[in-house]
């Protein structure tokens, strides 16, 4: 059981919208920043958001991050079948001095 | 660009220690204040931190694996290490080394990960 709860799928067509939500409480989203990584099957995790909102060099801004109380957001728009991938948001928890990650949500477009 | 390489034993046996060493190029692992991690990921699973340690030394490990890990640093060859002590097949795990931001950031390098299997 993750300390941070994603939906375990997502699905949407190409040219679509489509939204990941991350879940966890005020020891970890609610009072540090959120990150956003993306895993391509058969890869290693790749920072896609970080601090909530921001895009590293090279991350398109059809990737976009958010955050609301104790719960976080990652939009992609314009999915592209090269954008199926599992997706994990991570935080500290300032409660288990340690970092966390949510289980992974795994998109699919179809 | 900085890049990040595990390497070690595929297998271990159970009980036994693992043991995984991060070598870092394109930049110094000493340079910069910054802090080097262990991030593992079990078949079909989810990621799993597993501990960080800052580049003089000083370390801060998962509370779940604090009692068998041990994370250290080379800066001489530019390496980190991974020992972890004890294992089960619960341990069977990608490994993956990372930078993080800072002490509680995220991670923005990661190596290509390696594959660890516990049998005898």
């Amino acid at each position: 059981q993750s300390v941070l709860t994603q939906p375990p799928s997502v699905s949407a067509a190409p040219g679509q919208k489509v939204t990941i939500s991350c879940s966890g409480s005020s020891s970890n989203i609610g009072n540090n920043y959120v990150s956003w990584y993306q895993q391509l099957p058969g890869t290693a995790p790749k920072l896609l958001i970080y601090e909530n909102d921001k895009r590293p060099s090279g991350i398109p801004d059809r990737f976009s991050g958010s955050r609301s109380d104790t719960s976080a957001t990652l939009g992609i728009t314009g999915l592209q079948t090269g954008d199926e991938a599992d997706y994990y948001c991570g935080t500290w928890d300032s409660s288990l001095s340690a970092w966390v990650f949510g289980g992974g949500t795994k998109l699919t477009v179809l | 660009q900085l890049q990040l390489q595990e390497s070690g034993p595929g297998l271990v046996k159970p009980s036994e220690t693992l043991s995984l060493t991060c070598t870092v190029s394109g930049g110094s692992i000493s340079s910069s204040n910054y802090y080097w991690g262990w991030i593992r990921q079990s078949p079909g699973k989810g990621l799993e931190w597993i501990g960080s340690i800052y580049y003089s030394g000083s370390t801060y490990y998962s509370p779940s694996l604090k009692s068998r890990v041990t994370i250290s640093v080379d800066t001489s060859k530019n390496q980190f290490s991974l020992k972890l002590s004890s294992v089960t097949a619960a341990d069977a795990a990608i490994y993956y080394c990372a930078r993080p931001a800072y002490y509680s950031g995220y991670f923005e390098f990661w190596g290509q990960g390696t594959l660890v299997t516990v049998s005898s």
